[in-house]
């Protein structure tokens, strides 16, 4: 019973790097979401998925992408990565949009020197 | 523009007494509210919700609050319990799919 799984857990990139952080669930969810906490702040959304192929932006859009080409994987792409960058990052999903939980994957942790 | 605030950093409570853990938002369009728990390296899990219809839902040890006059509500748990130490965060969706979060509470739940 999987549920959202992120990968990788940890890493640590260089200013100006690129790296693609993975999100995949098995729950058959419609939505997903990426969201970033900033230490003692609340999360922040990145951007969001309501399907295969259609993606938004959240709050916070400004230096990622994403690409949404299954149902199951939600990867979040960093093309120049910059120190304000340093976060943990959230991965969700749920199966509608309104009154119902999003369910998180464990984070990964980016540390951008 | 905080819409949705947690006032108190952290809490500290005994053992078998009850938490209380608040939430303020500002968007009266706000109308499903929802209390997550985070322990350390772990995703948020969610805990208990309440729509803006109702002003109290209850599930087990959990109860929450809400208070739309006030745009106000608050987590109780009772009784407290040593694993229910985390961080608390309350969030709140209107219009949209969104989710607002506030900032988080650190409970520590002392035995």
């Amino acid at each position: 019973n999987a549920g959202v799984t992120q990968t990788p857990k940890f890493r640590i990139l260089k200013i100006g790097q690129s790296m693609t952080l993975q999100c995949a669930q098995d729950m058959n969810h419609n939505y997903m979401y990426w969201y970033r906490q900033d230490p003692g702040m609340g999360l922040k959304l990145i951007y969001y998925s309501v399907g295969a192929g259609i993606t938004d932006k959240g709050e916070v859009p400004n230096g990622y992408n994403v690409s949404r080409s299954t149902t199951e994987d939600f990867p979040l792409r960093l093309e120049l990565a910059a120190p304000s960058q340093t976060s943990v990052y959230f991965c969700a999903s749920s199966y509608n949009a309104r009154s119902q939980p999003q369910h998180f994957g464990d984070g990964t942790r980016l540390s951008i020197l | 523009d905080q819409q949705v605030k947690q006032n108190s950093p952290s809490l500290s409570v005994q053992e078998g007494r009850i938490s209380i853990l608040n939430c303020d938002y500002t968007n009266s369009m706000f109308d499903y509210f929802l209390w997550y728990k985070k322990y350390p390296a772990e995703g948020p899990t969610f805990l208990i919700s309440i729509s803006s219809i109702k002003d109290k839902n209850e599930d087990g040890r959990f109860t929450v609050f809400l208070n739309k006059s006030a745009k106000h509500l608050s987590l109780h748990i009772v009784p407290s319990q040593p694993g229910d130490s985390a961080v608390y965060f309350c969030a709140a969706q209107g219009y949209g799919n969104k989710l607002v979060f506030g900032a988080g509470t650190i409970l520590r739940v002392k035995s």
